[in-house]
């Protein structure tokens, strides 16, 4: 079975400085999706930044980006100058490809703090 | 602005109430899920439905059930609440021919069980 491993509960960064956020992953698929999903105070989950497994380029998405490193299953998320409304629980996430009907997987999750 | 719509933000009910969890999306999506979020362990699929009157058990169904009627409505109802329901709901959808897009998801249900 997949599974998604965050060996950070809690991290902190000070303001405007740069961040990065483990996460690893044990599947036996070749073709899947990696997910960073961020949760506010408010609840409210949002999509942070997607990478498929197939792409070697690293996905970005403004000052967050992703090092994706396929054979070690490895896909940690970088958040460059870190600004207050970045601190919240962050999700690891995992879904196989090629089939309509399966699930996302999540890791525990990191909570993030931002310092001022 | 397309969402996914949980009805409730709080809930406090009694052990051995049914309990009835809803939500309601708007962009047509074909999928849902219901996650039970706790601390440490992330989100945990309980149900999902990828059509109409269609459900899957996730990884922990036990003590709870599933209905989907309608499309866009997709409701979880713990027939006899324990105190360890006690939890985050969170409700999401997806567009089935869009694997790439991930999930919306409502803002959650913070269910206590008393």
């Amino acid at each position: 079975a997949q599974t998604v491993t965050q060996s950070q509960p809690e991290m902190s960064v000070q303001e405007a400085e740069t961040v990065t956020l483990s996460c690893t992953y044990d599947t036996s698929e070749s073709d899947y999706y990696l997910f960073w999903y961020k949760q506010p105070p408010s609840r409210q989950m949002i999509l942070v930044i997607r990478q498929e497994a197939y792409k070697q380029q690293n996905a970005t998405e403004n000052r967050f980006s992703v090092n994706f490193q396929k054979a070690a299953k490895s896909f940690s998320l970088k958040i460059s100058d870190s600004q207050l409304g970045d601190a919240a629980m962050y999700f690891c996430a995992y879904r196989r490809s090629g089939t309509s009907y399966d699930k996302v997987i999540f890791g525990p999750g990191t909570s993030l703090s931002v310092i001022p | 602005d397309v969402k996914v719509t949980q009805s409730s933000r709080y809930l406090v009910k009694r052990t051995g109430e049914k309990v009835f969890l809803e939500c309601v999306q708007d962009m047509d999506h074909e999928n849902m899920f219901w996650y039970r979020q706790d601390p440490g362990l992330g989100l945990r699929l309980i149900y999902f439905s990828y059509d109409v009157k269609m459900k899957e058990k996730g990884d922990i169904p036990e003590g709870y059930s599933v209905s989907r009627e309608k499309k866009e409505r997709f409701s979880l109802i713990l027939e006899s609440a324990s105190t360890n329901q006690t939890s985050m709901y969170l409700c999401a959808s997806r567009d089935r021919g869009l694997e790439v897009r991930g999930y919306t998801f409502g803002s959650g249900t913070r269910l206590t069980v008393v």
